[in-house]
């Protein structure tokens, strides 16, 4: 099961938006509506900021949304913030044999 | 409050057995799934396994089917992943989590163990 395709950076200036894509195939993104993303900052364990492709957990700020195309997921945060610089991976079901599969990661930069 | 309590960094050689663990308070341990997810230096996430603690059904990602094993304690609320035979290829941290098995996410993360495997 090959790892879900993100670009490796991403960056913004406070205030402005940043869209993360996410591309898997039609056996993991594609085909559930179960795409989840995380944040990480440095030396610290991910968190999740995303589930069921575009819900919010509790606590999670409403800058942060998910949407779905096809086989493209993507993150977007809007009104960035300094403490939104992290790297950001997503993850998606991928059914009975694979299980879960994790994208690349992309690096978040506040400019 | 629910919590993912790991056991601490581990520095071993190649070839030695290993042993880590992850205890979970604040929820009903016996009802999520407990699963593992690798980190190597400077890399990506890496989703490895997961385990039913009420009736320790386990599942692995093709790609470390063999070379690990989870498993859990229900009476301790502990999982485990282990390892017989260390390379240094393991050096990496492991993070345990909670999986949702209604969103198909995990919700909680532990604090990480880190594991160096070095001659």
């Amino acid at each position: 099961q090959s790892a879900l395709t993100q670009p490796p950076s991403a960056s913004g200036s406070p205030g402005q938006s940043v869209t993360i894509s996410c591309t898997g195939t039609s056996s993991d993104v594609g085909g559930y509506n179960y795409v989840s993303w995380y944040q990480q900052h440095p030396g610290k364990a991910p968190k999740l900021m995303i589930y069921e492709v575009s819900k919010r957990p509790s606590g999670v700020p409403d800058r942060f949304s998910g949407s779905k195309s096809g086989n493209t997921a993507s993150l977007t945060v809007s009104g960035l913030q300094a403490e939104d610089e992290a790297d950001y991976y997503c993850s998606s079901y991928a059914g009975s044999n694979n299980f879960y599969v994790f994208g690349t990661g992309t690096k978040v930069t506040v400019l | 409050e629910v919590q993912l309590v790991q056991s601490g960094a581990e520095v071993k050689k190649p070839g030695e057995s290993l042993k880590i663990s992850c205890k979970g308070s604040g929820y009903s341990f016996t009802s999520y799934w407990i699963g593992w997810v690798r980190q190597m230096p400077g890399k990506g996430l890496e989703w490895m396994g997961i385990i039913y603690p009420g009736d320790s059904d386990t599942r692995y990602s093709p790609s470390f089917q063999g070379q690990v094993t989870i498993s859990a304690d229900k009476s301790i609320s502990t999982a485990y992943l282990q390892w017989s035979s260390l390379k240094a290829s393991d050096t990496a941290m492991y993070y345990c989590v909670r999986h949702s098995t209604a969103s198909e996410a995990f919700d909680y993360w532990g604090q990480g163990t880190l594991v160096t495997v070095s001659s």
